[in-house]
């Protein structure tokens, strides 16, 4: 199948760092992605990885990706209060052309 | 960046109208744009892919007659739900590809049918 998984909710303390995480069944997806929706609004892309990547860090942003276990994570360092929203991870494959989200993971920042 | 408009951001429609979404790329060509339909608290599921100059492809348990779509430039693609019921409100959401997996999401539509 083409299951794109995430957990479903993360509570995080303002200051600390957060990390939210995704599994994905084939192996055949060459780009990973993080997205970061607001409410009422649509995607904001955050960041992508090449799948012959282990890690790519974008100031705040680190994902890591261990392509054995299909397993993608998005860390949020420094968490601010306007990081809280839902992240949706996705993968994507040449073949059919079109992303598979995962669930989403709501993401609650507490002062 | 490349940027994807979306209009309208919100509409309220009588049971039994229809009403049109449109997407547009701004600042690129997208031969190829994609139609999300996201309910309340969960993920969004790809209902179709429209292609510029072609038929739309639509995804498995959605109905071709009851979404019309149609791309007819590289920078417009319309999403038309027709003879819209109750159950039709969701939030639809448009995105097109700049390049090879690069997509850029539009601001979605909220759509609400009484």
């Amino acid at each position: 199948g083409e299951d794109v998984e995430q957990s479903l909710f993360l509570s995080v303390r303002e200051g600390d760092s957060s990390v939210i995480n995704c599994t994905y069944t084939d192996s055949s997806s060459t780009y990973l992605y993080w997205y970061k929706q607001e409410p009422g609004a649509g995607l904001q892309l955050l960041t992508y990885i090449f799948s012959n990547m282990d890690m790519k860090q974008d100031q705040r942003l680190t994902v890591l990706l261990n392509k054995k276990d299909k397993h993608l994570s998005l860390r949020i360092a420094d968490t601010q209060t306007g990081d809280s929203a839902i992240y949706f991870c996705a993968d994507y494959k040449a073949a059919g052309n079109k992303l598979t989200f995962g669930g989403g993971t709501r993401v609650l920042v507490k002062p | 960046g490349a940027v994807v408009s979306q209009h309208p951001s919100r509409v309220i429609c009588k049971s039994g109208t229809s009403v049109k979404i449109e997407c547009r790329s701004l600042d690129f060509q997208a031969t190829t744009m994609f139609w999300y339909r996201q309910f309340p608290k969960q993920s969004l599921m790809l209902m179709a892919t429209s292609n510029e100059g072609s038929k739309a492809t639509y995804e498995q348990g959605v109905e071709k007659d009851k979404f019309l779509i149609n791309h007819a430039s590289l920078t417009l693609s319309t999403l038309t739900v027709t003879s819209a019921h109750p159950e039709d409100s969701s939030f639809y959401i448009c995105s097109a590809a700049s390049d090879v997996a690069d997509y850029t999401f539009g601001s979605g539509t909220r759509l609400t049918v009484v």
